[in-house]
């Protein structure tokens, strides 16, 4: 059981073009979303944390009009990259929390590899 | 603020060594978790293990094992016979408790070690 579930794996899009990433728990309903990002040969850093129903907290420096967070059901929360420019090009990975369950991992997506061209 | 150094960029052995890598933390928290992760070339993340700070017991499995020294502030990870398949690169982790005294999930990454076992 717990299953994040990633969509699409990877992606390559034109310069402008907007992009939308889907995370889904597959057998769980998840209290809290987490999206990261990691740059090639960089660590994993924390974009924004989303709760299903409410708007989504970001982090220090991270564009909240650029990366729209919609996490409109316990089981699916949706990251928009917007005006997509090749600086944007990253691994994106989100993570869910379990809700019910106590003292509990993190349980990460596989990860969508963006390419903006 | 919460940080997480993993001083080794890369290391490099070959198969069957064994090999330590380093975890240090820094955190005003006084219950944490904290997390070793695999991240192999697909990209996605293998969780390895999660420790609580009350916990100060080392633990194994298999081939790996984890150091917890509270008073150190690190929690190391040892591969024992490194196999080829160890290759990828590795995070330490950490993560403050919510209210309810569950794990947060909002994790602290460190900046990886990348590992590279040569036949």
């Amino acid at each position: 059981g717990a299953v994040v579930s990633q969509h699409p794996s990877w992606v390559i899009c034109k310069s402008g073009t907007s992009v939308k990433i889907e995370c889904r728990s597959l057998d769980f309903q998840a209290t809290t979303m987490f999206w990261y990002r990691q740059f090639p040969k960089q660590s994993l850093m924390l974009m924004a944390t989303s709760n299903e129903g409410s708007k989504a907290t970001y982090e220090q420096g991270v564009e909240k009009d650029k990366f729209l967070i919609n996490h409109a059901s316990l089981t699916l929360s949706t990251l928009t990259v917007t005006s997509a420019h090749p600086e944007d090009s990253s691994f994106y990975i989100c993570s869910a929390t379990h809700r019910g369950r106590l003292n509990t991992e993190a349980f990460f997506g596989q990860g969508t590899r963006l390419t903006v061209v | 603020a919460q940080k997480v150094t993993q001083a080794q960029t890369e290391i490099s052995v070959v198969e069957k060594e064994d090999v330590t890598l380093d975890c240090v933390y820094e955190t005003r928290d006084t219950t944490y978790y904290l997390f070793w992760y695999k991240q192999p070339p697909s990209g996605e993340l293998v969780f390895l293990i999660r420790r609580n700070s009350f916990d100060e017991q080392n633990e194994i499995s298999g081939r790996y094992s984890w150091n917890f020294q509270k008073s150190t502030s690190s929690f190391n990870f040892t591969i024992t016979a490194s196999q080829v398949v160890d290759s990828a690169v590795y995070f330490c982790a950490l993560s403050g408790l919510n209210a309810g005294g569950t794990s947060y999930g909002k994790l602290t990454f460190g900046q990886g070690t990348i590992l590279t076992v040569h036949p």
